[in-house]
């Protein structure tokens, strides 16, 4: 729902930086988060943009314009250990359902040697 | 424990069958909710509620019954699946308090097969 889109892949080298981006419809926008899910767990939560501009949080950083509907998740010194889906989940003010999230369909990560 | 959990970790069933799901948060936290994962889909929201009120039920097919006795516990009752219902069913809890973020902790799923 929301049309929230996000690549279905994306690889890299250890050590690399990698951007993945998200779209999203801006209509009632109240917030955006970006989860990592690793196959078979469950997703945990990486971090929140509600202003313009961007949130570092270590090897992570995420980014956010509201007037263009998009955010990015930035990986830097990537490790095999990063691999996994990562999901770009938006909050929509909906009356009584404020605060629902909406989810992307995930970007698998495959982070190689 | 901590955290958000549920029971059980795997589950077959047949069509016939009736089971339950368990999930269990120790947060304190006000929201629960029911979410489907299937391969190659986004998360779906089943249900949310809220101090242990449905507050959505999004068009959910009337073989998922769900049921939440207190604010720490959320149960989500099958019977007569489908195949197609096989899936991972995540269980999470929010703060759904004004003035903070609303972040979503999610349990660790049932992988539920449907025979």
């Amino acid at each position: 729902g929301q049309n929230i889109d996000q690549p279905t892949e994306m690889t890299a080298t250890e050590g690399a930086i990698v951007q993945i981006n998200c779209t999203y419809q801006t209509s009632g926008f109240n917030g955006l988060f970006w989860y990592q899910q690793h196959a078979g767990e469950a997703p945990t939560f990486l971090s929140y943009n509600v202003l313009d501009g961007l949130e570092e949080k270590g090897r992570f950083s995420s980014f956010l314009s509201r007037s263009k509907g998009y955010s990015y998740l930035l990986l830097k010194e990537l490790q095999m250990k990063d691999s996994a889906s990562y999901l770009c989940a938006v909050s929509y003010d909906r009356g009584s359902t404020l605060g629902r999230l909406y989810f992307g369909r995930g970007t698998q990560l495959t982070v190689w040697p | 424990e901590t955290g958000v959990t549920q029971t059980p970790r795997h589950l077959v069933m047949g069509m016939t069958n009736k089971k339950s799901l368990k999930c269990e948060q120790h947060l304190g936290h006000n929201a629960m909710y029911w979410y489907k994962q299937s391969a190659k889909k986004p998360l779906e929201l089943m249900f949310v509620y809220s101090l242990e009120e449905r507050v959505e039920n999004n068009s959910v097919p009337s073989r998922f019954s769900p049921e939440c006795p207190n604010s720490s516990h959320l149960f989500l009752h099958l019977h007569t699946l489908q195949p197609e219902d096989s899936a991972l069913y995540l269980c999470a809890s929010s703060p759904r308090t004004s003035g903070s973020i609303d972040e979503q902790y999610f349990g660790p799923g049932t992988r539920l097969t449907v025979t």
